[in-house]
């Protein structure tokens, strides 16, 4: 059974620091997924990545296969950037997504 | 439309209710899928279609759960005899082809309360 897990649960920072959240998973997976909750529940798919790097803007996701290691990490925060962040694997041969319970961030002006 | 559907947006039951939840997804997508959310939690898998075929319902709790996607487009989700452990945000998702490799599209969710 693939498990995720995500650290921290809760992560309080300044505006402007760089902030790096983790995730780690127990399978081989397809891809690895981050996505983005927002208060009231609106989810965005932020980055689905199977190796290395991608970035966007201010975020950057990291995937390292050999420690079934995945990083989120935010550049210059802001507090828009406040929210719940989630990762999730897909196992090879099976399409459902298996989530981690989620980071939640506060960015404080 | 631009994104993925649902409604209702809130719905709230008696115990013992029925309950009847859709899904709009992005027009062409292949792959459908629901979620259940609870309170401070991850989504949890409940099932998947590939079109009109239910490929994996693992994830549903219950015989309770049914859901459908007759036309390979519109999906519901229908709950029955609902319990107060039901009470959670339903999401459904929606990717291109096949999800495993490919994003997936959320919608704003359905939040039941079951009283």
């Amino acid at each position: 059974k693939n498990e995720v897990e995500q650290s921290p649960q809760n992560l309080t920072a300044q505006e402007g620091e760089f902030i790096t959240i983790n995730c780690s998973y127990s399978v081989g997976i397809s891809a690895l997924h981050w996505l983005q909750q927002h208060p009231g529940g609106g989810i965005v798919s932020l980055f689905m990545l199977s190796s290395g790097k991608k970035k966007h803007g201010r975020l950057i996701a990291t995937i390292n296969i050999q420690e079934k290691h995945s990083s989120l990490h935010i550049t210059a925060s802001h507090p828009r950037d406040s929210a719940v962040y989630i990762c999730g694997s897909g196992s090879f041969g099976n399409e459902k997504l298996t989530f981690g319970t989620g980071t939640r961030l506060t960015i404080i002006p | 439309g631009a994104g993925v559907s649902q409604s209702p947006r809130y719905k709230v039951a008696k115990r013992g209710q029925d309950v009847a939840l859709r899904c709009d997804p992005i027009s062409g997508h292949v792959s459908l899928f629901w979620y259940q959310q609870a309170l401070g939690q991850g989504p949890e898998f409940l099932t998947y279609f590939q079109n009109e075929a239910q490929l994996d319902k693992s994830g549903l709790p219950s015989d309770r759960f049914f859901a459908e996607r007759p036309e390979g487009s519109v999906s519901t989700l229908k709950i029955q005899r609902t319990q107060q452990e039901d009470s959670a945000v339903y999401l459904c998702a929606s990717s291109l082809f096949v999800a495993g490799g490919d994003t997936q599209y959320f919608g704003p969710g359905t939040r039941l309360t079951v009283l």
